[in-house]
């Protein structure tokens, strides 16, 4: 079964600051990657995904992730982190073909960017 | 363009009470999924349904049923709440394989129970 981890709980940085969550994933076939983002008291909204091609993928709001496949990794970067950046995010893999495509996710990274 | 829409947006049972937690989507989605959102675990899935007319469990289905009345509705019943069913449920549709490309889960906007 594909399982997902999350690195770090809880994030805490300055405005301007760079940005690198870590996400590991354990399933030996193809998967399909994504990060979602959760504002507060607000629901999932993807932020970026990543199917094929090129392993570096850019979302909205200047996010990116890079996907490197000996490490099993899909860590999400942002250069520099605005105080609206300020959420939970959550990595998330499903396993590519089969009958379904359901998502399992990490426990999540909760952002706080101080202004 | 309403996407995913869940109702209620929040409720409060009383333990042994029975509640059932709406959601449909306008995407023409063959799957459709339920999930829980709990401090510090993330989001666990309950129950999916991969196609209409079919249901499968998952991560923590213990508690929950769920009917997949159309191909547009998937709701998850709770028949007699417990406080440990506190949580936040979050619905989420997506397209399957025979749709075509897979893209993403699209998620409602949840509904906050609480069981007392």
């Amino acid at each position: 079964a594909q399982s997902v981890s999350q690195h770090n709980h809880h994030v805490i940085l300055s405005e301007a600051a760079s940005l690198e969550l870590g996400c590991n994933y354990s399933y030996g076939g193809t998967v399909n990657l994504f990060w979602y983002v959760q504002y507060p008291g607000q629901h999932l909204q993807l932020l970026l995904k990543y199917f094929s091609g090129d392993p570096l993928v850019k979302g909205i709001k200047g996010f990116e992730a890079e996907f490197i496949k000996s490490k099993f990794s899909f860590n999400l970067r942002k250069p520099s982190v605005q105080w609206s950046d300020t959420a939970e995010y959550f990595c998330a893999v499903n396993a590519h073909g089969g009958s379904n495509y359901k998502l399992t996710f990490g426990k999540g990274t909760l952002l706080t960017v101080n202004p | 363009n309403a996407g995913v829409t869940q109702t209620p947006k929040f409720q409060v049972l009383k333990t042994g009470q029975s509640m059932t937690l709406q959601c449909a989507q306008d995407m023409n989605h063959n799957s459709m999924y339920w999930y829980r959102q709990d401090p510090g675990m993330g989001l666990r899935l309950i129950y999916y349904s991969a196609s209409e007319g079919t249901t499968d469990k998952g991560e923590v289905p213990n508690g929950y049923n769920v009917s997949r009345l159309n191909k547009r509705e998937f709701s998850l019943r709770l028949e007699s709440a417990a406080p440990s069913q506190t949580s936040v449920y979050f619905c989420a549709s997506s397209n399957s394989p025979g749709q075509g490309l897979y893209t993403e889960a699209f998620f409602g906007q949840g509904t906050r129970l609480t069981v007392v």
